[in-house]
């Protein structure tokens, strides 16, 4: 109930290309959904968060979707560069942000 | 402004010590969580502290604790090493009541022997 599965757990995307990232999560008592980038060597950094209210928020290249019957969201990256080649988190809370779930992460490697 | 700070930024200890982590948030962020960073077990909530209360616990043994301080810095101590401690431990910040917008540290790489 208290999971955020994500897939998937690697990828390797050509430059230029879309990188698309998916979450699931069961508790419908979820409702803020961010996405974390992670370097090497960094603390997470948060990219991009949607709530439940809205189907879609875009930030540059960045893009959630979410589907809420489906209890389902993701991330694309259009445009994808070497520089994203990272780690990402898609994480769930609820309570006011009390209670962060993350999911176990997806490497990303862009190729040149 | 001065984003999360964590110290230090490498441990190494043999099992059985103990250690203390820091945390400075971003000045005049009032809520500090605690995360343990694994390959294994991912990214796993280890507690959240509000003005200087413990508000959330994660499934952690009592091993571990922490505590913040009038400042909003917070420790985070964790008794009886062991070799299954070792792991990256962050610190987030956020500025409210509310931690929806965390911003983490860089973490404090902790290895056990």
């Amino acid at each position: 109930q208290q999971q955020v599965k994500q897939s998937p757990q690697s990828l390797i995307v050509q430059k230029g290309g879309i990188s698309i990232i998916n979450c699931a999560y069961e508790n419908t008592a979820f409702d803020y959904f961010p996405w974390y980038q992670q370097f090497p060597g960094k603390g997470p950094a948060l990219l991009i968060a949607i709530r439940p209210d809205v189907s879609e928020k875009k930030e540059g290249r960045f893009t959630i979707s979410f589907n809420k019957s489906a209890k389902q969201f993701s991330l694309h990256i259009m445009d994808s560069q070497p520089g994203d080649s990272a780690t990402y988190f898609c994480a769930a809370s609820w309570g006011y942000g009390q209670n962060f779930v993350f999911g176990p992460g997806t490497r990303l490697s862009v190729l040149p | 402004k001065a984003g999360v700070t964590q110290t230090p930024r490498y441990l190494i200890k043999t099992r059985g010590q103990q250690v203390t982590l820091s945390c400075s948030p971003i000045s005049g962020h009032r809520s500090v969580s605690w995360y343990q960073q694994t390959p294994g077990q991912g990214l796993q909530f280890l507690f959240e502290y509000f003005s200087e209360t413990q508000r959330n616990k994660g499934n952690f043994p009592g091993r571990f604790s922490g505590r913040q301080f009038s400042n909003s810095r917070s420790e985070m101590n964790v008794s009886t090493l062991e070799l299954g401690d070792s792991a990256l431990y962050l610190c987030a910040s956020s500025k409210g009541q509310f931690k929806d917008t965390q911003y983490f540290g860089p973490g404090t790489r902790l290895t056990v022997l």
